[in-house]
Order: C-alpha cells, then structure tokens, then sequence
C-alpha cells in the first residue's frame, strides 16, 4: 500500500549540529510539506513545496532548509540546531491540482536538541 | 493565525454521537470546511470535507449551516479510539500555484468516557 514515512522516528542531538530529517511518500504526490507542533501552538507549517525543485517558506522556516530532487523525498534540514528547535515534526503529502487535496500524514520525527 | 473557533474540549459517553461545533465567521465563498484529527502522538488524520451541502463518509457526518459561518462535525456512536484533538481547519488560499497549505488551531480535545 501507498504511505508516508518519516525517519527517524525519534532524534537526539546538540546545539550546532546539522540535523536531517527524512520524508519519503509512495503516493507519488506532487505537493509536500513539513510542519513542527509544540505544546500551545499546534502545528505550525515550515516549508512546503509544489513538485520537483520547487521549495517554498512556511510561517516558520527561519533555521530550517529543504529541497525537492524527486517526487518521493522532500528532507528537512536544520543548518546549526537550536534548543527552540526541539519539537515534534510532521511531514504530510497531498496530490496536485486546484481544490479540495486532502493532506495525509506521516507518523512524526520527535527531535531534542541539548 | 486560524480563521476558525473551536471549544478547547468536550466530553461524549462511549456509543453516543459527538457534536463538535466549529465557527467559522469569515470563511469566503471558495473555501472549503476540513476536519481532522489527532491521536495523542500520531499524526494527524484527515476525517471529512465540505464546500456548503452536508457531506458524511465513513468515519463522521458534516453539517454546514446555510450562511456557511459555522458548521459541526458528527461521529454517530463515538468509542474509546476516538479520543483525540479535533481540528476544523479553512482552506487558506496561497497566492501562487494550485493548491492550499492547511492553517490549524489548536482543536477540541474530544474525550470519550466509557
């Protein structure tokens, strides 16, 4: 069956480090996005983008990079980690086209930066 | 920030039917009512949609009232695994491309007592 999958599923690091968070969908969606939830805020969309080689900012993408080099993958990158970036990330897919795409979920990449 | 009110959280007994209420006051002619939601530590997950007639599938029933300002979500005879935080979510339309990034807020935490 189609899915999403993220990977890690759970990631400890330091202040400083370069992080890479992973997504990979067998839908063969063309829109993808990645978004962080935190208590109080709900979730909050980081970058998204609309098919290969095209990236696009979220409400909150300071410290965060992605890019878009097949169909299947769109990895998050968090250039120099900061404590703020401890969250729990959520990468979701939906098809292409005007109107009603219905966005599916994968099942979460818990990240703590010390 | 979300276009949409929601109750921070309700209560249903187990077979009973769950009435979530969204307000949705400044909705525009084009935009779509969505719900999901999420179990505690998955990600979150598509229920049901709807432009302006009531909609029901599997999972739930969609009521949006006539002026389209509010509407209610119905899970007919609720159990234990619907326990979770329920998000009424406006379609936001984005200024370029085809298609619509997700705006959430921070849901009613449905819980179901046995």
């Amino acid at each position: 069956d189609a899915e999403i999958t993220q990977s890690p599923r759970h990631k400890i690091t330091e202040t400083g480090r370069q992080v890479t968070l992973a997504c990979h969908q067998t839908w063969n969606h063309n829109n993808m996005f990645w978004y962080r939830q935190d208590l109080g805020h709900g979730l909050r969309l980081i970058h998204y983008s609309y098919g290969v080689q095209d990236t696009n900012k979220g409400e909150v993408s300071d410290g965060y990079s992605v890019s878009r080099s097949n169909t299947e993958d769109l990895p998050l990158t968090l250039e120099s980690a900061a404590s703020s970036q401890t969250s729990v990330y959520f990468c979701a897919s939906s098809p292409s086209g005007r109107g009603t795409d219905t966005q599916y979920f994968g099942p979460g990449t818990r990240l703590t930066v010390l | 920030d979300a276009k949409t009110t929601q109750p921070p959280s309700m209560d249903c007994a187990e077979g009973r039917a769950a009435n979530l209420p969204c307000n949705h006051s400044t909705i525009s002619g084009n935009e779509y009512v969505y719900w999901y939601r999420q179990i505690h530590s998955q990600g979150p997950q598509y229920i049901i949609h709807g432009l302006k007639n009531n909609e029901t599938n599997e999972m739930a029933s969609l009521i949006i009232t006539e002026d389209r300002k509010s509407s209610t979500l119905i899970l007919p005879h609720a159990t234990l695994r619907d326990t979770a935080v329920y998000y009424c979510i406006v379609r936001v339309r984005i200024t370029q491309g085809g298609s619509e990034k997700l705006v959430f807020g921070k849901g009613t935490k449905l819980t179901v007592n046995p």
